[in-house]
C-alpha cells in the first residue's frame, strides 16, 4: 500500500487565492482527518469523516475553510480566499476505525504571501 | 478542556546517553495515549498505543509507560538515527475517534 498520498506537497499563492489541498487514504480506511500543524499550536484537527460523512468540522477555523469526500478514496480541504495566517503544514490522516493510530501522509506545506 | 503537555519542549543527547521524555495529560476520560515520531518534512509515525495505567510498550530503544497522569517515552541508549520530534496525544471516551495532540519534544542525539 502507498500509503495516505497528498497533493501538492509545496503550495504558494498570494492572498486571496483559492486553495485546494487533496487527499488520498489507505484503502479499507473508514475515517479520514484534517489536521493542520503550525510551531506555535502544534498540531489541531480541523475536520474529520467516517464513511465520507462529516462528522465534526468545529476545528475548521472560519466559512474561508471547506473538506468534502465525494467518494472513499478522496477528499478536499479548500481554503478561499486565503490568508498570510493560514501558511502552515496540513495533514490528511486515515484510520480503519477510528481505534488505532492513525497512518499520516506527508503534508502539504501551505504559503501565502 | 483536553490538554496534553509535552516535556521538554528540545532535548540534546550524546549518543548513549539514555533519557526521558514526558507528556502529562488532563482529560475527562482517557480512552487511549498514543506516541508518534515525526522526522522534518514528514507526517507523523505512530510509535505506540497505551490504553491504561501501569502498561508498558517496547520498541527497540524506546519503551512507552502510562500513569493516571503522565506518560513517559524512555529512550536508551539513543543513537543518531533517534533524532526527531516526539508527539504524544490522546483519545478520550467523549472524543469518539479524534486525537489531541501535545506540542512535542525535539530529540537531537549527537554522536
Amino acid at each position: 500500500d502507498a500509503g495516505v498520498i497528498q497533493s501538492p506537497r509545496h503550495e504558494v499563492t498570494e492572498m486571496g487565492q483559492e486553495v485546494t489541498l487533496r487527499c488520498k487514504p489507505i484503502s479499507g480506511h473508514d475515517y479520514l482527518f484534517w489536521y493542520r500543524q503550525t510551531m506555535m499550536r502544534g498540531l489541531e484537527l480541523l475536520i474529520y469523516f467516517n464513511n465520507n460523512v462529516p462528522i465534526d468540522d468545529s476545528g475548521m477555523p472560519e466559512d474561508r475553510f471547506s473538506a468534502k469526500m465525494p467518494n472513499a478514496s478522496f477528499s478536499t480541504l479548500k481554503i478561499q480566499p486565503s490568508e498570510p495566517r493560514d501558511s502552515a503544514v496540513y495533514f490528511c490522516a486515515s484510520s480503519l476505525d477510528g481505534n488505532y493510530g492513525y497512518t499520516f501522509g506527508s503534508g502539504t506545506r501551505l504559503t501565502v504571501v | 478542556e483536553d490538554q496534553v503537555t509535552q516535556s521538554p519542549e528540545a532535548l540534546r543527547l550524546q549518543e548513549g546517553e539514555s533519557s526521558s521524555l514526558n507528556c502529562s495529560y488532563t482529560v475527562s476520560g482517557l480512552r487511549g495515549l498514543f506516541w508518534y515520531r515525526q522526522d522534518p518534512g514528514k507526517g507523523p509515525e505512530f510509535l505506540f498505543t497505551l490504553y491504561s495505567a501501569g502498561e508498558e510498550k517496547e520498541k527497540e530503544r524506546l519503551k512507552a509507560t502510562l500513569t493516571k497522569k503522565e506518560s513517559f517515552l524512555h529512550i536508551t541508549a539513543p543513537k543518531p538515527e533517534d533524532s526527531a520530534t516526539y508527539l504524544c496525544a490522546v483519545q478520550t471516551n467523549s472524543g469518539y475517534s479524534t486525537l489531541t495532540f501535545g506540542k512535542g519534544t525535539m530529540l537531537l542525539v549527537s554522536p
